[in-house]
């Protein structure tokens, strides 16, 4: 498969706990981004990746969530002491590099369910 | 900061009729991008429009970017059942990322 692939697809955890999100971007891809859903809105930005270094992250994102892209190819994002308000659906795309930075198609992966009980 | 809204939030229609959704922003855009999201998917790459009026075609579905690079329309031809699903503009908002608008869901009813 050389789509976007995201783990675990469902993941359902008690409020406080730790969680952490798997993106495997396309192989030839450079730039990744993490985004976050709710139900009846549009995709919100939350972090991107350009190889390894993390080059924005949202303001709207909490101390509680950290993001990391090790050796530049798969990403990690983790939801420390989660609330409920955390409950959503946390999508990673990925680009291909290319000369203009914004001139190329996102691909999405199949997102990552977070149900905080 | 940069906002897109979109219109409508929903749309119902009948099988055959036609649909059209509209982006609107209050700054000038580089450029803008559609993605399809159907029911229980994730957001799907339909086009992007660079040119001030630009309108692009794919099958059924017809693509306008306005002459002040400050709108965006996707029309719909003769809607069929397959066509269900949210359909949301997204516009450039810095250097890195693109800002997604809130979304039209469209219905169809057979």
């Amino acid at each position: 498969d050389t789509g976007v692939s995201q783990n675990p697809r469902h993941k359902i955890t008690k409020r406080g706990q730790n969680v952490t999100f798997r993106c495997d971007p396309i192989s030839e891809h450079n730039r990744l981004y993490w985004y976050r859903q709710t139900l009846g809105q549009g995709p919100e930005f939350l972090t991107y990746f350009q190889n390894e270094a993390q080059l924005e992250k949202s303001r709207l994102l909490s101390d509680r969530f950290s993001a990391e892209r090790p050796k530049g190819s798969f990403s990690t994002l983790e939801i420390q002491r989660t609330e409920q308000g955390d409950s959503a659906m946390y999508l990673c795309a990925s680009r291909p590099s290319g000369a203009q930075l914004l001139n190329t198609e996102a691909f999405f992966g199949q997102g990552t369910r977070l149900t905080v009980v | 900061g940069q906002q897109v809204m979109q219109i409508p939030q929903y749309q119902h229609v009948q099988e055959g009729e036609d649909f059209t959704t509209y982006c609107n922003s209050s700054t000038t855009l580089s450029n803008i991008q559609w993605y399809k999201q159907r029911p229980g998917g994730h957001p799907v790459f339909l086009i992007q429009l660079v040119k001030s009026g630009e309108v692009k075609k794919q099958k059924r579905l017809t693509f306008q970017f306005g002459e002040a690079k400050k709108n965006s329309s996707l029309h719909i031809t003769a809607t069929q059942t397959t066509d269900v699903g949210t359909y949301f503009c997204a516009s450039p908002g810095g250097t890195y990322k693109y800002i997604f608008g809130t979304g039209t869901r469209l219905k169809v009813l057979a």
